[in-house]
């Protein structure tokens, strides 16, 4: 079955730091991945998408880059700040079938940007 | 206009209620999306919409009925909940359904008693 992998564990950065994030998958191909920062009861907010055949993207502080041999991503926060602290969820995105394309989300790592 | 609202935004039911959530958008996105989200884990797919129709329910019991009235709504339907259908419930729109970035609401919050 699928299985997308983050890690668990918080991360725990001193500010100005690069923080860097991985997500692993098994038993799926996606099409494209995306990266989303949730705070505490709150929804998701997308930040980065890229596509199967794309191997980097950046945004500002934000790099992501796509390794389909790998399957892997890794996401990183560059001169990080304390209010880029908040959990941040890989989702790999793909068609079923026909039907329609679905997100899956991988179970999200917890950054804490220390002043 | 950016926002995808949700209402309401905390929601108290007991076992034989029914209740409805609801969800609006006016970005003109055409695909729209229902997740339910435990505590600590990630949010989960239940429903996909798209152009208004129903293109995916992700063997989401019957207890939970969606209904999208118009390009801009999104309803949930609840009756019969279990209390471990306590959850966030997160809505969410997009451009089309396939390679856009999906924009979610606040969610609501559900407890079931």
């Amino acid at each position: 079955s699928q299985k997308i992998e983050q890690n668990s564990e918080a991360l725990n950065i001193q500010e100005g730091k690069t923080a860097t994030l991985t997500c692993n998958y098994t038993n799926y191909s996606p099409a494209y991945l995306q990266w989303y920062r949730q705070d505490p009861g709150r929804g998701p907010v997308f930040l980065l998408l890229i596509r199967e055949n794309e191997k980097e993207k950046r945004k500002e502080r934000l790099k992501v880059t796509f390794d389909t041999t790998l399957k892997q991503s890794l996401f990183h926060i560059t001169a990080s700040q304390p209010a880029d602290s908040a959990t941040y969820l890989c989702a790999l995105g793909g068609l079923i079938k026909a039907a329609g394309n679905k997100l899956t989300f991988g179970g999200g790592t917890r950054v804490l940007v220390k002043p | 206009d950016t926002e995808v609202t949700q209402t309401p935004k905390h929601l108290v039911m007991g076992m034989t209620n029914k209740k409805s959530l609801k969800c609006e958008q006016h970005m003109g996105h055409r695909a729209m999306y229902w997740y339910k989200q435990k505590a600590k884990k990630p949010p989960e797919l239940m429903f996909v919409y798209s152009y208004e129709k129903l293109s995916i329910n992700e063997s989401v019991p019957s207890r939970f009925s969606p209904e999208c009235p118009n390009s801009s709504l999104l309803n949930l339907h609840l009756h019969a909940l279990q209390p471990e259908d306590s959850a966030l419930y997160l809505c969410a729109s997009s451009q089309a359904n396939g390679r856009y970035e999906q924009y979610f609401g606040p969610g609501t919050r559900l407890t079931v008693t």
